[in-house]
């Protein structure tokens, strides 16, 4: 079975300053997606940003990059220039390649900016 | 189009007692997915609709549990004779299932309460 696991429950960052936040998983897939959520108290899902395990090039969106380490099994988010709206848990979330979007997410961190 | 609706936003319902749940995805989205988060947890795939036919369902979802997708617009997820072990947070997801580029879109989710 696939797991996905966030090492760190809580990470805070200044206004302005980088964060990385950490996710493995584990898989015996070779064909499959991998993500990063935003769960503000509004609760609504965000995705943040998405990476395909067969492309090696690490995924960008604006201050939201990855570092995608295959062999490692590792993915990891990085935040660039943190915003205060950017306070919200991050889930790493992993699907198998095919026909659905059957999403497995780890139990998230919690990021707190300060001004 | 305004996203993914779920009504009620919040529901405090007596052990024993049936609840129902309501997701209206976006619209002309084929795909619609179930899933349940309980406190300090990312959520767990409960249930996965491809226009109006279930083609899966989690472990998780108990024989108490039931999902419908009538004509492939809305769709209902019902709890029958609840325990305070469902209490948690029932999210709804739609899209447009197009292989790789397919991309999950939320709702705000219902909090269920178990007294």
């Amino acid at each position: 079975a696939q797991t996905v696991t966030q090492s760190q429950p809580e990470m805070s960052v200044q206004e302005a300053e980088t964060v990385t936040l950490s996710c493995t998983y584990d898989t015996s897939e070779s064909d499959y997606y991998l993500f990063w959520y935003k769960q503000p108290p509004s609760r609504q899902m965000i995705l943040v940003i998405r990476q395909e395990a067969y492309k090696q090039q690490n995924a960008t969106e604006n201050r939201f990059s990855v570092n995608f380490q295959k062999a490692a099994k590792s993915f990891s988010l990085k935040i660039s220039d943190s915003q205060l709206g950017d306070a919200a848990m991050y889930f790493c979330a992993y699907t198998p390649g095919g026909s659905n979007y059957k999403l497995t997410f780890g139990k998230g961190t919690l990021l707190t900016v300060n001004p | 189009d305004t996203g993914v609706s779920q009504n009620p936003r919040h529901k405090i319902t007596k052990r024993g007692q049936n609840v129902t749940f309501r997701c209206d995805p976006i619209s002309e989205h084929n795909r619609l997915y179930w899933y349940r988060q309980t406190l300090g947890q990312g959520p767990e795939f409960l249930t996965y609709f491809q226009n109006e036919a279930q083609l899966e369902k989690s472990r998780l979802l108990s024989d108490r549990f039931s999902a419908e997708r009538p004509k492939g617009s809305f769709s209902t997820l019902e709890i029958q004779r609840t325990e305070q072990g469902d209490s948690a947070m029932y999210l709804c997801a739609s899209s447009l299932g197009a292989g790789s580029t397919e991309k999950l879109f939320f709702g705000s989710g219902t909090q269920l309460s178990v007294l």
